[in-house]
């Protein structure tokens, strides 16, 4: 079993578009995250849910929006994609603040 | 500001040779934790090893240990008997402590590029 998922792992789609990327973990964790890895490889943090409340929110454009339905899924919804929001983005999640991080296979979203 | 830097872009090593790679931080926290991660081209991010601040005992991990010096905020990390599989992107990353805005939240340098060769 996977222990944490994302779907779908490939995105592609036009400028203006809204679009949402699913993240489910399994391993009973209280807090989860999202990074974005740009084209250069760096990887920034852009959300943070710890128990089902935000605690980190990096200075990212208000067009991403994170929802939590449970503890253990974290979605991220972006609206009117711009061609720069093309990257790969990664859940992941720990048990609390601070413990190890367990990542997702990273969906890559391009932006045409 | 805290940050992680990583100052070998590329590396290559000889399969079953050791290959070390470097990484420094800058933070004025005395209680934070250190972290290795691997992504090899399917992209996968995989933990290879973790540092507590406060243990001195440097941590292993199989063929995978590190160097640890909390002085010269220094984190470095050493492959034994390189394989193949180890061909990958490699991240040093640090967590603050855990108060304010930082909460969890993985620092990452910019990664240093590892090619084993047979």
């Amino acid at each position: 079993d996977t222990a944490v998922s994302q779907t779908p792992k490939y995105l592609v789609t036009q400028m203006g578009n809204d679009k949402s990327i699913k993240c489910e973990q399994n391993l009973g964790h209280d807090t989860m995250y999202w990074y974005k890895q740009d084209s250069k490889k760096f990887l920034k943090i852009m959300f943070s849910y710890n128990n089902k409340e935000l605690i980190i929110n990096e200075t990212v454009p208000n067009r991403f929006s994170p929802k939590s339905p449970d503890k253990a899924h974290l979605n991220l919804h972006i609206n009117s994609l711009e061609l720069g929001d093309s990257a790969v983005y990664f859940c992941a999640s720990s048990l609390g603040l601070r413990d190890t991080q367990y990542f997702g296979p990273g969906t890559r979203l391009t932006v045409l | 500001a805290q940050t992680v830097t990583q100052s070998q872009p590329e590396m290559s090593v000889q399969e079953a040779e050791t290959v070390t790679l470097s990484c420094t931080y800058d933070t004025s926290e005395n209680n934070y934790y250190l972290f290795w991660y691997k992504q090899p081209p399917s992209r996968q991010m995989i933990l290879v090893i973790r540092q507590e601040a406060y243990k001195q005992q440097n941590a292993t991990e199989n063929r995978f240990s590190v160097n640890f010096q909390k002085a010269a905020k220094s984190f470095s990390l050493k492959i034994s008997d390189s394989q193949l599989g180890d061909t990958a992107m490699y991240f040093c990353a640090f967590t603050p402590p855990n108060y304010g805005g930082s909460q969890g939240n993985l620092i990452f340098g910019k990664g240093t590029k590892l090619s084993v060769k047979p």
